[in-house]
């Protein structure tokens, strides 16, 4: 059965600290990982990873796949209370078929 | 970006009731719509993908027949939660794939929330 594993559940960190989520994932026909943000409503799109060791980039966030290990990471630097969120790790099985994650909740306090 | 809508973005029925849930696709067609639910501090449970023209596709443990699902147009998928109870109350949420898009590129309507009564 396929599977998307997401730690931790939940965070409390204080502004300006960095943090790391974490995302494994046992799919079959993998075919790419994706990184949401979701506040209130819908998840907002933050990354896609389909190739191993390539880091992607977007201002304070970063992230990186590793497919032999089948695991990804999020990283949040210098984080902020706007950062407070779910974050969430979905697998792209086949066509367009998505799994998703447990989510991590993350808590930024000031 | 393609943009993805839903309607009603909050609906408030009563046990026993239908409620139906509209998803459009406003600036491309979308063959293949997708459908989850997201309880309370959960993650999104993909229910069922709703294909333009034939009959959706849904995954082990959701009931066809409380969840109606129908793909009428190129950019247009209904989910109806027939008779609601209040264990249906949640957070459902359509996406769709863009031909436009990075492969495997979902976009996300703003989600519909049901509240049962």
């Amino acid at each position: 059965e396929d599977k998307v594993v997401q730690s931790p559940l939940s965070l409390v960190v204080h502004e300006g600290d960095t943090v790391t989520l974490n995302c494994s994932y046992e799919v079959t026909n993998f075919r790419s990982l994706l990184w949401y943000k979701q506040e209130k409503k819908a998840p907002t799109f933050l990354f896609m990873l389909t190739s191993s060791g390539i880091e992607k980039k977007s201002g304070r966030l970063s992230s990186i796949l590793d497919k032999k290990e089948l695991f990804s990471i999020l990283n949040i630097t210098a984080t902020q209370t706007g950062d407070s969120a779910i974050y969430l790790c979905a697998v792209a099985s086949g066509t367009y078929k998505y799994i998703f994650g447990t989510g991590t909740r993350l808590k930024v306090l000031a | 970006g393609a943009v993805v809508s839903q309607h009603p973005s909050r609906v408030i029925c009563k046990s026993g009731t239908s409620v139906k849930i509209e998803c459009r696709s406003l600036d491309f067609q979308a063959t293949t719509m997708f459908w989850y639910r997201q309880f309370p501090k959960k993650s999104l449970m993909l229910m069922a993908t709703s294909n333009e023209g034939s009959k959706a596709t849904y995954e082990q443990g959701v009931e066809k027949d409380k969840f109606l699902i129908n793909h009428a147009s190129l950019t247009l998928s209904t989910l109806t939660v027939t008779s609601a109870h209040p264990e249906d109350s949640s957070f459902y949420i359509c996406s769709a794939p863009t031909s436009g898009g990075a492969p495997n590129e979902q976009f996300f309507g703003p989600g519909t929330r049901l509240t049962v009564l």
